[in-house]
C-alpha cells in the first residue's frame, strides 16, 4: 500500500493554463505539506496544513492555492501557469505530536510539472 | 533553525561503511538533528534523528558530538541502492515551527562497486 500518493506523476501544460495536483495519504496523519524542488534540486516548503487548516505559507504567489477537503487529502491548484513553475512538486505528511516531540515526514513520489 | 554545512559529494566502496559528516555549530539546545535522503527521482526518505545521544535504527547510526556542533551519519554496509543525496537538517520542535524542514544542498553519496 502506498503511504503518500500523488497524481499525476507527470504534467505537461502550456503557459497560462490552470492545473491541479492531488495528494492523498493513508497513514492517518493530521498534517500535510507541499514542497517544490526546482531545476537546481533545491527542495523548499510551500505550504503546510494541520487538520485542514493552513499553518505554513512560505510567501508563495497567490496563483498557488492549496485545498484540504479532509485530513487525508491536500490538493494544489495552480492558476495562470508560468515557465518558472516548472519543477517537481512533493507532497508529504506527518503526525504532529504534543510537547514538541519529533515528527517524521513521509514524502510522496513527486509530480514533475513542465510548463511550455 | 540553525544552518548546516555538508560536503557536496562523497564516494564509498560497496560493502564499506559510509560516514557522512554535518556541521551545525549554531545549533541551540532544543534543536534536533534530522537526516533524510533522496534517491534519484524519488521523494525524500526519513533516515534517523537525534537530540544529543547517539541513535541507531535499521537504516543507520547517528553520532552527535558532545558539544552538538557536528554529527555523522553512518551507513554500516553501503550498497549501490544507498547512492543518493543525503540531507542533514536541524530543526526545533514546537507549534511555531511545526513541521518545517529546511533542506540545504546535501551530500551526494556515490556508492561504487
Amino acid at each position: 500500500d502506498t503511504a503518500v500518493s500523488q497524481t499525476p506523476k507527470y504534467l505537461v501544460t502550456q503557459m497560462g493554463n490552470d492545473k491541479s495536483i492531488k495528494c492523498e495519504q493513508n497513514l492517518g496523519h493530521d498534517t500535510m505539506y507541499w514542497y517544490k524542488q526546482d531545476s537546481k534540486k533545491f527542495l523548499k516548503i510551500m505550504f503546510s496544513y494541520n487538520n485542514k487548516e493552513l499553518i505554513i505559507n512560505e510567501t508563495v504567489p497567490n496563483r498557488f492555492s492549496p485545498k484540504s477537503p479532509d485530513k487525508a487529502h491536500l490538493n494544489l491548484h495552480i492558476n495562470s501557469l508560468e515557465l518558472g513553475d516548472s519543477a517537481v512538486y512533493f507532497c508529504a505528511s506527518s503526525q504532529e505530536k504534543s510537547g514538541g516531540a519529533a515528527n517524521t515526514q513521509y514524502f510522496g513520489p513527486g509530480t514533475r510539472l513542465t510548463v511550455l | 533553525d540553525a544552518k548546516t554545512t555538508q560536503p557536496t559529494s562523497m564516494d564509498c566502496a560497496e560493502g564499506r561503511a559510509a560516514n557522512l559528516p554535518c556541521n551545525h555549530s549554531t545549533i541551540s539546545g532544543n534543536e534536533y538533528v534530522y537526516w533524510y535522503r533522496q534517491i534519484h527521482s524519488q521523494g525524500p526518505q526519513y533516515i534517523i534523528h537525534g537530540l544529543k545521544n547517539n541513535e541507531t535504527n535499521e537504516m543507520a547510526s547517528l553520532i552527535i558530538t558532545e558539544d552538538r556542533k557536528s554529527s555523522t551519519l553512518i551507513l554500516p554496509h553501503a550498497t549501490l541502492r544507498d547512492t543518493a543525496v543525503y540531507y542533514c537538517i536541524v530543526r526545533s520542535h514546537g507549534s511555531s515551527n511545526t513541521g518545517k524542514l529546511i533542506f540545504g544542498q546535501g551530500t551526494t553519496l556515490q556508492v561504487k562497486p
